[in-house]
């Protein structure tokens, strides 16, 4: 049973448009989450991570929400361009610290 | 550097081939992964090593078998596979085994091997 679920598999959204992804889990005891994003012919690359212990945190026009009573967490772009096309995976930081769970990804398309 | 680097990126090899994947780091990075995703799937963990040491195996078939010569170099030595076993195989890297703000793992751009 998957413990990290995006249930979206892709998302459109026009450029300049507010691009939000989202994620599931169901572990709580996970206490770091992650976002990556990853282009084709290359790895995933690190974009955004969030402590338990917040709620928010943002970098430039990424931000992520964690509602941990929900067990819920999603990523902003604002405002979209057509360079955030991409797959974009959520991930858990399982108990130990010592590994990442990983979700199945949501790919994003940006239209110009 | 902030680069890890897999060679080769694509690998074709029949079912009693031997084959190796490589994987470096030079950002003094003391941990390091394999990862393996196979298409509309997540990546899934492999193997983890630990100042040179293998920290964790997610029950991993004998016929993958991981090395660390050193803290820079990680392989993944391969024997006997099944066409199942086809997929893109990404090495990570990262300062510690604990994640945090300061600490989250850096991905090569993976090596897709296909098993005939």
């Amino acid at each position: 049973d998957q413990q990290v679920k995006q249930n979206s598999p892709s998302l459109s959204v026009q450029e300049g448009r507010i691009s939000i992804l989202n994620c599931d889990y169901t572990n709580s005891m996970f206490d770091y989450f992650l976002w990556y994003k990853k282009y084709p012919a290359e790895g995933p690359t690190f974009l955004i991570s969030i402590s338990s212990i917040k709620d928010k945190n943002e970098d430039g026009r990424f931000t992520v929400f964690l509602n941990k009573s929900a067990k819920h967490l999603s990523l902003h772009i604002v405002p979209s361009q057509p360079g955030d096309s991409a797959v974009y995976f959520c991930a858990a930081s399982n108990q130990a610290g010592t590994a990442l769970i990983f979700g199945k990804g949501t790919t994003l398309s940006v239209s110009s | 550097d902030t680069e890890v680097t897999q060679t080769p990126k694509h690998l074709v090899m029949g079912m009693t081939n031997k084959k190796s994947l490589k994987c470096e780091q030079h950002m003094g990075h003391r941990a390091m992964y394999w990862y393996k995703q196979k298409a509309k799937k997540p990546p899934e963990l492999m193997f983890v090593y630990s100042y040179e040491k293998l920290s964790i195996n997610e029950s991993v078939p004998s016929r993958f078998s991981p090395e660390c010569p050193n803290s820079s170099l990680l392989n993944l030595h391969l024997h006997a596979l099944q066409p199942e076993d086809s997929a893109l195989y990404l090495c990570a890297s990262s300062q510690g085994l604990v994640f945090s703000g300061a600490n989250v793992l850096t991905f090569g751009a993976g090596s897709r091997l296909t098993v005939l």
